[in-house]
């Protein structure tokens, strides 16, 4: 089956100016999670989809980030404005959570997009 | 709030030597898993061994294993016969049994295997 895709896969704009990355899941997927991953320290979760429901989006700063999944599959991760602090790797894991009944744990990770901000 | 912690920024090895990775983690829950990452310099995040917390028996997958205390909230990776393909960032992961179940990381170990 495919993977987790992420779009672009590097990325570099000038602080103050605004960027999106794009993630398509895997198919059948319900739960969608972006997490930022600045270098050198493990990933941070900034926000967790169910279908196109916000689960957890308590660390992600509200006042510059934003993210929707509206039709419940692919979703978009916005900065506006960028800080030089958001340079990091940012990336879309999915999870199909339960199947037959039974609780499933594994999320399935994207290759991430790297954004540079200058 | 759960923490974990890798005490080990970077650890080497000798291939076909074995190596523990180490972690720690800080939870008032009784229930919950514990994952190991890997994180290859292409930057693909893949899972190599979960453990529940309930079981008392350590995982075990082909040359990854865990040594999971849970009273002393430990849980660390060991890499048996070590090949040059396992180098790279290993993260260790806690995920709740209640509410959003997001995953937290520590802060990661760099692996580099010497050949």
């Amino acid at each position: 089956e495919a993977g987790v895709a992420q779009s672009p896969r590097y990325k570099i704009i000038e602080k103050r100016q605004s960027v999106a990355f794009w993630c398509n899941p895997i198919s059948g997927h319900a739960t969608l999670y972006w997490y930022q991953q600045i270098l050198g320290q493990g990933p941070k979760l900034l926000i967790q989809f169910q279908n196109n429901g916000v689960v957890d989006d308590s660390q992600l700063p509200k006042d510059r980030f934003s993210a929707e999944r509206l039709k419940g599959v692919d979703s978009t991760l916005k900065i506006q404005p960028a800080k030089l602090e958001d340079s990091a790797v940012y990336l879309c894991a999915s999870s199909l959570d339960r199947l037959w009944g039974a609780l499933l744990y594994e999320q399935y990770f994207g290759p991430g997009t790297r954004l540079t901000v200058t | 709030a759960q923490t974990v912690t890798q005490s080990q920024p970077e650890m080497s090895v000798q291939e076909a030597e074995t190596v523990t990775l180490s972690c720690t983690y800080d939870t008032s829950e009784s229930d919950y898993y514990l994952f190991w990452y890997k994180q290859p310099p292409s930057r693909q995040m893949i899972l190599v061994i979960r453990q529940e917390a309930y079981k008392q028996q350590n995982a075990t997958e082909n040359r990854f294993s865990v040594n999971f205390q849970k009273a002393a909230k430990s849980f660390s990776l060991k890499i048996s016969d070590s090949q040059l393909g396992d180098a790279a960032m290993y993260f260790c992961a806690y995920r709740s049994d209640q509410g959003a179940q997001k995953l937290v990381f520590g802060q990661g170990t760099r692996l580099t295997i010497n050949p």
